[in-house]
């Protein structure tokens, strides 16, 4: 079945730590996004790839990372200079060029203690 | 001013009730919009692409007004597994980026 893998579900981490989320799909999508999502309110866009070793910056890029090394791998790195990072992590992909829907992972859920 | 906005509710209806969602885009260049579904503590999952002549499923009825710049979502007889946040969304090309409204939640109630 094709579709969006994020690992892990749910992470937990110290303050000052640095956490990596894994995004995989084998949709064969050129198109892959990060958005963050806090209770209550809508998602926001974090990062953005169109195409492999290239991505651009959304909306509320500060703190995070991203590569795109592969096609099907648009793994982000929170780090430690996200002031808030708790928050509900959500990637997604599309055809090139936004044609067509989105299609979401399940989520990965950062908690930080 | 944001991209989209939805009026975030909720909306509490009872079952076999009509209920209707509203958004608006301030983009005139958007180009493709959509209807999403989102349960607590899920993913957002597409519920219907939205047409320009309008589209239909089953219970679900969406509109797409680009001189207005709105777009509607009607649910006709709703069920108690209806009860979501609805998510508007509309996608402008030149920028490959899809922009969320806040979510409209709805509860149906017995």
């Amino acid at each position: 079945d094709g579709g969006i893998t994020q690992s892990p579900k749910y992470l937990f981490r110290k303050e000052g730590q640095n956490v990596t989320l894994s995004c995989e799909q084998n949709l064969n999508h050129d198109a892959m996004y990060w958005y963050r999502q806090d209770p209550g309110q809508g998602l926001r866009l974090i990062y953005y790839s169109q195409i492999v070793n290239d991505f651009q910056k959304g909306d509320i890029a500060e703190g995070y990372s991203v590569s795109r090394e592969k096609k099907e791998s648009f793994p982000l790195t929170v780090t430690s200079a996200q002031k808030n990072p708790t928050a509900f992590y959500l990637c997604a992909s599309s055809e090139n060029r936004g044609v067509g829907e989105l299609f979401f992972g399940e989520g990965s859920r950062l908690t930080v203690l | 001013r944001k991209e989209v906005e939805q009026d975030p509710g909720p909306f509490n209806v009872p079952e076999g009730a009509t209920v209707a969602f509203n958004c608006t885009y301030s983009n005139s260049a958007s180009q493709s919009f959509f209807w999403y579904r989102q349960d607590c503590r899920k993913e957002p999952k597409l519920l219907m692409s939205v047409y320009s002549s309008g589209n239909e499923d089953g219970r679900f009825t969406a509109q797409l007004n680009r001189a207005s710049q709105y777009i509607s979502l009607l649910i006709r007889d709703s069920k108690l597994s209806d009860s979501a946040t609805y998510l508007c969304v509309v996608n402008i090309y030149n920028f490959n980026k899809f922009y969320f409204g806040s979510g409209t939640k709805l509860n149906v109630k017995p």
